[in-house]
């Protein structure tokens, strides 16, 4: 079962704007965390944010959670070719496992 | 480097094969995982390992099987391939339970 879910699916942005990207989930959470993909390659961690966290900051990367809403979103400012990638949600509840979306899939225009 | 290996980067098999695909991880992590990526469907958990010889099932096990004889290693068996098992696989590690994943760069399996 998809325990996250993005939104949008797809986003293109110029280069130097910021990119908004929002994941949902449906029941409690340990932590949340972000991933990004290159094409065809595997996923790399970005960011973990704890469930008594409500925002957290990494380069040019900000993310936010409310669990009140269920909802994390991760901003990145000043977006750069080299951002164009999948981005997924994984959430860590009260299983062993991480669960994960089916990613937005950005698209920075240079 | 700390890093996560899996075996092949593409691999074709035929229908009814048995195929092996292999993930190895150098940094000591208790947990290891076999995730599948469909384009559309994200990532689903096929199958988990928190120790040596244990394993879990996750959201699709059907049609798969795991090994985990060592701690480093952690095995993905498709018992009789089927063409419905293309996909990209995905092996990742992990120190601590619900903690951060370092994933291998996938194997992208095509059956025919």
């Amino acid at each position: 079962s998809q325990q996250g879910e993005e939104d949008p699916q797809a986003l293109s942005i110029q280069e130097g704007e910021n990119a908004t990207m929002n994941c949902s989930y449906k029941t409690s959470i340990n932590n949340l965390q972000w991933y990004r993909q290159n094409s065809g390659r595997g996923l790399v961690h970005l960011i973990l944010i704890r469930s008594n966290e409500r925002e957290k900051h990494s380069g040019r990367l900000r993310v936010t959670l409310d669990t009140s809403k269920k909802s994390s979103s991760l901003l990145i400012t000043a977006s750069r070719a080299a951002d164009t990638a999948s981005y997924f949600c994984g959430s860590s509840g009260s299983a062993r496992q991480l669960t994960f979306g089916s990613g937005t899939q950005l698209t920075v225009l240079p | 480097d700390v890093k996560v290996t899996q075996s092949s980067r593409y691999l074709v098999k035929r229908t009814g094969e048995k195929v092996f695909l292999e993930c190895v991880q150098d940094m000591d992590h208790e947990n290891m995982f076999w995730y599948r990526q469909d384009p559309g469907l994200g990532l689903r958990l096929i199958y988990f390992s928190y120790d040596v010889k244990m394993k879990e099932k996750g959201d699709i096990p059907e049609g798969y099987s795991v090994s985990r004889e060592k701690k480093e290693r952690f095995s993905l068996i498709l018992e009789s391939a089927s063409t419905n098992q293309t996909s990209m696989y995905l092996c990742a590690s992990s120190y601590r339970e619900g903690e951060k994943l370092l994933f291998g760069s996938g194997t992208q399996l095509s059956v025919l």
